[in-house]
């Protein structure tokens, strides 16, 4: 049994595409991670999320606490957000989605 | 600012040796995570410091693996001896919280670890 859910696990965009990135968790949590990884491994936060909704330029985190589900959404992808997007949620201990990998074709 | 800071990149070593990993977290943050990272089984979280304290290392897969903090800019992750398994990329982070629940996350490179 997987305690954070993502979907989908493979993803492929045109670029400019409104992209969304799935997150459930089955856990109590206190926040909500989104990690990008691009090829070459460094590992980057993106959101930390324990209600509602941030925003950073094309990527907006949103939360529903009640639903234990977030997505991650781009717009107007580009290739450069070609990487793969991991869902963690902190509760008790960290647990982390299998990620998602993001091809964004120009 | 320098970022988390880990030390080596990349390290080729043969099955039995003693391998140590370091990190240096952010100047200021008070938590610092140990993770590795396979294709069989993702980002696991082996352990966390808080104030330089072990708070769960719970992740930690067996007696060979050990960490410490002596300070507040330093850790290490040790394990003796090495198995092939143990193969993967290990990455340090640190944040600015009062637990594993709070704070943004920031990574190291992560090292590189090949047991021959």
């Amino acid at each position: 049994k997987n305690e954070v859910e993502q979907s989908p696990q493979n993803l492929t965009a045109q670029e400019g595409e409104f992209i969304t990135i799935n997150c459930s968790y089955s856990v109590g949590i206190s926040a909500l991670h989104w990690l990008q990884q691009h090829p070459g491994g460094g590992i980057v936060s993106l959101f930390m999320l324990s209600s509602g909704k941030k925003k950073h330029g094309r990527l907006i985190a949103t939360i529903n606490i009640q639903e234990k589900h977030s997505s991650l959404h781009i717009t107007a992808s580009h290739p450069r957000d070609s990487a793969v997007y991991i869902c963690a949620v902190a509760g008790n201990q960290f647990y982390f989605g299998t990620g998602t990998s993001l091809t964004v074709i120009p | 600012d320098a970022g988390v800071i880990q030390s080596p990149r990349h390290e080729v070593t043969e099955m039995g040796q003693e391998v140590t990993l370091r990190c240096k977290p952010i100047s200021g943050h008070n938590s610092l995570f140990w993770y590795r990272q396979t294709m069989m089984r993702g980002l696991e979280l082996l352990i966390y410091f808080n104030n330089n304290v072990p708070i769960d290392d719970s992740g930690m897969p067996e007696d060979r693996f050990s960490a410490k903090m002596p300070n507040a800019s330093f850790s290490t992750l040790k394990i003796q001896p090495s198995e092939p398994r143990d193969s993967a990329v290990y990455f340090c982070a640190s944040s600015f919280s009062g637990g594993a629940s709070t704070g943004e996350l920031f990574f190291g490179e992560g090292s590189r670890l090949t047991v021959l």
